[in-house]
């Protein structure tokens, strides 16, 4: 069956430093990936969106990395700040399926 | 702000009743979606909705149903209401279908059901 894994720990960094979170997807083939960020009690806002075909992609200091090889997606946070501090929601996509499966989130805490 | 609303945002109910969320999407989407999050669950997809017609079924229960009018609101009913119910419904629209180049999804800020 379809799964998704992201770190269940929580991620505590040092503000200014580069978070990495880690995506890992089996039994299937998205055609794009999405990452999301979620505070607690509230809806996820979309991030990024990452095709198949495309290795990398960056917005302000946020960056996502496809390894349809590998099945997975990294992740970064550059020069992170404690505003950055929430669960980041991975939600690879398959065409077929027509729908997103989101996995279960890693918190990242951002210490000041 | 995305632009989805929900309604309501809390809703407290008992054990077999029956209650209906509602969401209107962004202008100009024709796509929504449902989703359930339980206490340290993750998202889970239920159902989609383009433009009025159903397009996508997740694990949504026989209790549970859905709709979306000509003016693209959408409506979630639960019935027959277990404490397991209790949990955020979200709510979400895109521009486009799954796959297509407007594919991002824009959330509600949630509906809190709690059954007792």
């Amino acid at each position: 069956s379809q799964k998704i894994e992201q770190n269940s720990e929580a991620l505590n960094i040092q503000e200014g430093k580069t978070a990495t979170l880690t995506c890992n997807y089996t039994n299937y083939s998205p055609a794009y990936l999405q990452w999301y960020r979620q505070d607690p009690g509230r809806g996820p806002v979309f991030l990024l969106l990452i095709r198949e075909n495309e290795k990398e992609k960056r917005k302000e200091r946020l960056k996502v990395t496809f390894d349809t090889t590998l099945k997975q997606s990294l992740f970064h946070i550059t020069a992170s700040q404690p505003a950055d501090s929430a669960t980041y929601l991975c939600a690879p996509m398959d065409t077929g399926r027509r729908a997103l499966t989101f996995g279960s989130g890693t918190r990242l805490q951002v210490q000041p | 702000d995305s632009g989805v609303t929900q309604t309501p945002k809390h809703l407290i109910t008992a054990t077999g009743q029956r209650v209906t969320l509602r969401c209107s999407p962004r202008s100009g989407d024709l796509s929504v979606y449902w989703y359930q999050q339980s206490l340290d669950q993750g998202l889970q997809f239920l159902i989609q909705y383009y433009n009025g017609e159903e397009r996508a079924k997740g694990n949504i229960l026989e209790r549970f149903s859905a709709q979306q009018f000509p003016d693209l609101h959408s409506e979630l009913n639960l019935s027959s209401l277990e404490l397991g119910d209790s949990a955020l419904y979200f709510c979400a629209s895109s521009t486009g279908l799954a796959g297509g180049p407007s594919y991002e999804q824009y959330f509600g800020p949630g509906t809190r059901l709690t059954v007792t």
